[in-house]
């Protein structure tokens, strides 16, 4: 059973938009969220991140928000360049509970279009 | 700074077979770990080293893989022996020994992976 879906796997979007990703999750109690982003050939580079106290962490283009009695996360790229272009995948972890693993989605894959 | 190294890139063994990969963290990370995306799917999580303990391993698949990190240094991986259902990408990971809650991150430095094909 997962507990991070990322329902959408592919997102196009015209260069200088706002790219929108989404994210949900099942388990109460990930108190810490992150997304990577993901080149080909290349391993999962960090994004930008977000603990559970907060509802938004902003980071020049990338702004995460996180709702949590929707248990929901997005990432927001504005304005979205063609170098954006890549897997994002959100990850999530229980680190209240002594573990420090990752729990990712399966990933959306965005085009920026020049 | 030298990044998260792995070796090798490729790897394409038979069924049977034995392959062992190696992971070499950021120098001063006490925390490793290793994760495998299937074609397509997520990144799954096998196991977490704090320096050369095992930390948690409830993602290993069953006793075909195992994962070693003598001295606390680098780290290997072993499937043997290896199925078809064990191809992917395997990635290895590390971060420093503390939460930095104040900087609201504890990031996870991952390597380029090891794209494991099984014939």
């Amino acid at each position: 059973d997962q507990q991070v879906k990322q329902n959408s796997p592919s997102l196009s979007v015209q260069e200088g938009r706002i790219s929108i990703l989404n994210c949900d999750y099942t388990n109460s109690m990930f108190d810490y969220f992150l997304w990577y982003k993901k080149y080909p050939a290349e391993g999962p580079t960090f994004l930008i991140s977000i603990s559970s106290i907060k509802d938004k962490n902003e980071d020049g283009r990338f702004t995460v928000f996180l709702n949590k009695s929707a248990k929901h996360l997005s990432l927001h790229i504005v304005p979205s360049q063609p170098g954006d272009s890549a897997v994002y995948f959100c990850a999530a972890s229980a680190d209240s509970s002594g573990t420090y693993k990752y729990i990712f989605g399966t990933g959306t894959r965005l085009k920026v279009l020049a | 700074e030298a990044g998260v190294t792995q070796f090798p890139s490729h790897s394409v063994i038979e069924k049977g077979q034995t392959v062992t990969l190696r992971c070499d963290p950021i120098s001063g990370h006490d925390n490793l770990y290793w994760y495998r995306r299937v074609m397509g799917k997520e990144i799954k999580f096998l196991l977490h080293f704090v320096k050369e303990s095992k930390q948690d391993e409830s993602g290993m698949p069953n006793n075909r893989f195992l994962a070693e990190r003598t001295g606390g240094t680098y780290s290997t991986l072993k499937v043997q022996p290896a199925e078809l259902e064990d191809s992917g990408v395997y990635f290895c990971a590390s971060s420093q020994d503390y939460w930095d809650r104040a900087s609201d991150y504890n990031e996870q430095f991952f390597g380029p992976g090891t794209r494991l094909t099984v014939l």
